[in-house]
């Protein structure tokens, strides 16, 4: 069964440091999304990715993420100078040829800001 | 009014038993529904899509309610492995999820 792949399954960083969180995504799927959850709390929107663009961010996604399609296979999620608050699992996404919201999740990235 | 919202429980509840989520959204413009489960520490799996005429897959049943606007799944006959937390999602151009419900079913 396709499956979406995430790597690293857990990064510990010192703050202001900068993360690279990378997402296979099921390789016939045209929509890709990163999610957040912090700890105890809901999983939320960061930002949605279709035909090589960014088509929709949250307000949490400000000037300190980005995100990159570089090579036709992988999805990434920077994050610059990470704060202590950034501490929390980050979910990569795919959807098929529809973004209906039948999404398929990886298992996540764990991330620890020191 | 939050976006989605969803009764947070826990729902404890002994094998056997029918419990019931519902969860309420404001944005009438939403265009799909969906339940979530996850699994504690785990990424969200796709339970099922919430149709109008509402929908039934094995124990699990979804209605959707749109001139109240809220979604609800039913589980009928509650196995231990259905303990869980249910996200409501919604398709408003981005998948948005409620903070979930979290259910325990009890021997």
């Amino acid at each position: 069964e396709p499956e979406v792949t995430q790597t690293p399954s857990h990064q510990v960083t010192q703050m202001g440091q900068e993360v690279i969180l990378r997402c296979v995504p099921i390789s016939n799927h045209l929509y890709f999304y990163w999610y957040r959850q912090i700890l105890g709390q809901k999983v939320e929107f960061l930002v949605s990715f279709y035909n090589n663009e960014i088509s929709e961010k949250s307000e949490i996604f400000d000037d300190q993420f980005s995100v990159e399609r570089p090579d036709g296979s992988n999805f990434t999620l920077k994050i610059r100078s990470t704060k202590l608050e950034d501490s929390a699992m980050y979910f990569c996404a795919s959807g098929g040829t529809s973004g209906t919201g039948e999404l398929f999740f990886g298992e996540g990235s764990r991330l620890t800001v020191l | 009014r939050k976006e989605v919202e969803q009764d947070p429980g826990p729902f404890n509840v002994p094998e056997g038993a029918t419990v019931a989520f519902n969860c309420t959204y404001s944005n009438s413009a939403s265009q799909s529904f969906f339940w979530y489960r996850q699994d504690c520490r785990k990424e969200p799996k796709l339970l099922m899509s919430v149709y109008s005429s509402g929908n039934e897959d094995g124990r699990f049943t979804a209605q959707l309610n749109r001139a109240s606007q809220y979604i609800s799944l039913l589980i009928r006959d509650s196995k231990l492995s259905d303990s869980a937390t249910y996200l409501c999602g919604l398709n408003t151009g981005k998948l948005i999820f409620g903070q979930g419900t979290t259910l325990q079913v009890k021997p």
